[in-house]
Parts: structure tokens; sequence; C-alpha cells
């Protein structure tokens, strides 16, 4: 089985500061990784993902993520944050390609962006 | 393409009231899946399926069912509601390996159970 944890709950930050969200998995197969974001009252929508090559991904709205299978990490950073980056972020990971169940999900971590 | 939708957006349900959510995708999706979300838990896989006629439990599908007669439709029933069911449901679907196993979610239905 699979498992992610986001290791904060709640990060707040200054606008125009970087940002790190942190994401740890576990899994005895290869996965593929995924970020996703919930602006307020919406539903989810796809930041980015890894599947395989570089470790470094890129996404949406500049935010990028790196694959570490060493430390079973996948972080996500902005190295600027806007005001609209305020929302709840959450890291997934998928091992249907192995035969096993759809998206296993942290608990989230809520962004902050104060002016 | 409508992608995936859902319906009620809102319901109020008594404890003890039957109801069904409903979910269907237009993207000849093999992959569906319905999740609940609650405050600080993220999102809980609770029944998927791989396609028509096949689906299995995912990680809280006590008082859920589940059926998949087509490969659009993807209905979650609640068969006697309880306030624990008070939440938000998401039902996602994905095309699978050909996507990446990308998943594309619906809107969401928010539900009350008093």
């Amino acid at each position: 089985a699979q498992s992610v944890t986001q290791l904060d709950s709640q990060v707040p930050v200054f606008e125009e500061a970087p940002v790190e969200l942190r994401c740890n998995y576990s899994s005895s197969v290869s996965v593929y990784l995924f970020w996703y974001v919930q602006y307020p009252n919406q539903g989810l929508q796809l930041l980015l993902k890894y599947l395989s090559g570089s470790t470094l991904v890129k996404g949406i709205n500049g935010f990028e993520a790196e694959f570490n299978k060493s430390q079973t990490s996948f972080h996500l950073r902005k190295p600027s944050v806007h005001i609209s980056d305020t929302a709840e972020y959450f890291c997934a990971v998928s091992a249907w390609g192995s035969g096993n169940t759809p998206l296993v999900f942290g608990k989230g971590t809520r962004l902050s962006v104060i002016a | 393409n409508a992608g995936v939708t859902q319906t009620p957006k809102f319901q109020v349900l008594k404890t003890g009231q039957s109801m069904t959510l409903q979910c269907a995708q237009d993207m000849n999706h093999e992959y569906m899946s319905w999740y609940r979300q609650d405050p600080g838990m993220g999102l809980r896989l609770i029944h998927y399926s791989v396609g028509a006629g096949i689906t299995d439990q995912g990680e809280v599908p006590n008082g859920y069912n589940v059926s998949r007669s087509t490969t659009e439709d993807f209905p979650l029933r609640l068969l006697s509601a309880a306030p624990s069911q008070t939440s938000v449901y998401f039902c996602a679907s994905t095309r699978g390996r050909d996507s990446s196993y990308e998943q594309y979610f619906g809107p969401g239905t928010r539900l009350t159970v008093t």
C-alpha cells in the first residue's frame, strides 16, 4: 500500500518570498507523484506530475517539484509567491501502473500568502 | 467536453435517509473513483472502478455502495445517511496509462446530514 505525508498542515509566507511545501511518500512499488491545488470552494486542479525521467518537474503558475527517490520525497517549491497562490495543496501518489489503487492523498498543506 | 460532472452540488439529508450522488464523464475514461474530503483529512478514497462492471473498495467504503453499468456513469449510493457522512464528495476519472493516470476531478457535492 502507498501512503503520503505532508509535513506541514499550514504554511504562512509573505508575498514575493520563496516557499517549499514538503511531501514524503512510502510505497513498495514504483509510483507516479502529483501535486494538486484547491482554491477556496473549488475542485482540485493539477499543478504538476512526476512520471519518470528528469527529477525536476515544472508545473503551472511557476511551481516546480523535485523527486528524490532515496529520500522518498517530492517537495513543491515556488521562488516568489503571490497573494493568488493562497490555497490548499495536496500531494498524491498513484500506483495504477502496477495494478494497484488510485490516488492516495496527503492531508494537505494550507498556504497563506500575506501581503 | 463537459469533463466530469457531479449532481447535486449541495444536499441536506436527515439521518437514515438514502440518496445517490451522480457522477458522469464524457471523456471515455476507463478508471473512475469517489473521494470524500474532510477538514484536516485530505481526500480519502471511498470506492473505485477500473472499468464497466468492475468496482473495488477504497479506504473508507462503509456506508456507501457503487456500481458501474456504463463507462460514463459511476453513482455513489448512501444507504442510510449518518452525520459522520457529512462531507464534500469528489468524483474523478482517468484514461489510465495513456494519460499517465492523471485524474480529472468533478466540482464536488457538499453533503450535510442532520
